[in-house]
């Protein structure tokens, strides 16, 4: 059973506006949240992540949404630029923080458009 | 039924020891990425296979080798381990449809050097 779950496979968004990708998980063992983009061919790469005592963290036009009692996150892109075309994976932790391992969803694919 | 799965899970080991982690995925996908994820939770990408011939061979040591037996396989076999060798490695299969990308993670293998 998926404990961490990207239910929407891919999103097309024009560019400028606002980018929002869910994530579900089962598990109420995680208390960190992490979200990674990555390009083909490459290995994804750390965007910003949220600890469980947080509701909101921000970074620049990305910012992420906890909603512990729905076992809901979200990421917020806003404004959506050409090169936020990605795809986006949620990942989960719960060993408080630690690099003792993440359960990923299986990503959404954003798609900008010009 | 785990759609990749990786073994051991934990390992723990004495330096200088020579170590192997498999990855066995039931998708049908040809192509398969092994990842390093570091303290800070960056994850490196260090080799991908596609129908078991290396397409990407990222700058490890050479102490680190894959090995494809089959598509559904690769492994990672070890040599000579050091103490900066200490990560979660984990593997990963790739669904390509079209342009969309669907990565699906393994567990982890959680690797310590003592």
């Amino acid at each position: 059973d998926q404990q961490v779950k990207q239910n929407s496979p891919s999103l097309s968004v024009q560019e400028g506006r606002i980018s929002i990708l869910n994530c579900d998980y089962t598990n109420s063992m995680f208390d960190y949240f992490l979200w990674y983009k990555k390009y083909p061919a490459e290995g994804p790469t750390f965007l910003i992540s949220i600890s469980s005592i947080k509701d909101k963290n921000e970074d620049g036009r990305f910012t992420v949404f906890l909603n512990k009692s729905a076992k809901h996150l979200s990421l917020h892109i806003v404004p959506s630029q050409p090169g936020d075309s990605a795809v986006y994976f949620c990942a989960a932790s719960d060993s408080g923080g630690g690099a003792d391992g993440l359960t990923f969803g299986k990503g959404t694919h954003l798609i900008i458009q010009p | 039924d785990t759609a990749v799965s990786q073994t051991p899970k934990y390992l723990v080991t004495q330096m200088g020891n020579d170590k192997s982690i498999k990855c066995e995925q039931n998708l049908g996908h040809d192509t398969m990425y092994w990842y390093k994820q570091d303290s800070k939770k960056f994850l490196k990408i260090m080799f991908s296979y596609n129908n078991k011939e290396l397409i990407i061979n990222e700058t490890v040591p050479n102490r680190f080798s894959p090995k494809s037996p089959d598509k559904a396989h690769l492994n990672l076999h070890i040599n000579s381990l050091e103490l900066g060798d200490s990560a979660v490695y984990f593997c990963a299969s790739n669904e390509l449809a079209g342009y969309q990308e669907t990565q699906y993670f393994g567990p982890g293998t959680r690797l310590l050097v003592l």
